[in-house]
């Protein structure tokens, strides 16, 4: 089982839509969680950091549940600029140095 | 904010030859430095570690000798792929953390290499 999953997608949403990702985590013990985008052949970027009582940066809202070991981010009112790989991303709690370790990402397409 | 440089962002060289990518912390001290490498349509692989002034640590799978990765200062990391072949091109990423309170992963903007 991969250390971080996502659905790869494309997800394809008219603008103006509400889109949701889930990313599940295999580490139990995993301390930290982000997401990040990344624009095609470009560097991944932090979009939110996720905390366990969710938290919310605009339209964009992230959750964990640590229960089902699965974080989420919901973004509201899709802009043609969200387009985008949305990456999923875990600090496993081992002593590997706070390495950041990322999912496969979700495409997400917004259309006219 | 904290900015990586990193350089070149694009390259293509012959397959045998070696290629040197650097990256350079502009306006923080890098204590730590991650590799990464990104095929089409995967996910960022780690490659390796370095903290200023001693020896990457290396994931598994990933030869040493092939990618050797120098951190000599606390503002420059170089990734050397030594006797390259088409199978390294790829998608190759540093990110920098730095000290309190530069805690944050920077990234460089990557560097496209293509071996032919």
């Amino acid at each position: 089982r991969k250390e971080v999953e996502q659905d790869p997608g494309p997800f394809n949403v008219p603008e103006g839509a509400t889109v949701a990702f889930n990313c599940t985590y295999s580490n139990s013990a995993s301390q930290s969680f982000f997401w990040y985008r990344q624009d095609c052949r470009k560097e991944p970027k932090l979009l939110m950091s996720v905390y366990s009582s969710g938290n919310e940066d605009g339209r964009f809202t992230a959750q964990l549940n640590r229960a089902s070991q699965y974080i989420s981010l919901l973004i509201r009112d899709s802009k043609l600029s969200d387009s985008a790989t949305y990456l999923c991303v875990v600090i496993p709690l081992t002593g590997g140095g706070n390495k950041l370790t990322f999912g496969t990402g979700t495409q997400l397409k917004v259309e006219l | 904010g904290a900015v990586v440089s990193q350089h070149p962002s694009r390259v293509i060289c012959k397959s045998g030859t070696s290629v040197k990518i650097e990256c350079r912390s502009l306006d923080f001290q890098a204590t730590t430095m991650f590799w990464y490498r990104q095929f089409p349509k995967q996910s960022l692989m780690l490659m390796a570690t370095s903290n200023e002034g001693s020896k990457a640590t290396y994931e598994q799978g990933v030869e040493k000798d092939k990618f050797l990765i120098n951190h000599a200062s606390l503002t420059l990391s170089t990734l050397t792929v030594t006797s390259a072949h088409p199978e390294d091109s790829s998608f190759y990423i540093c990110s920098a953390r730095g000290q309190e309170p530069n805690y944050g992963y920077t990234f460089g903007s990557g560097t496209r290499l293509t071996v032919v």
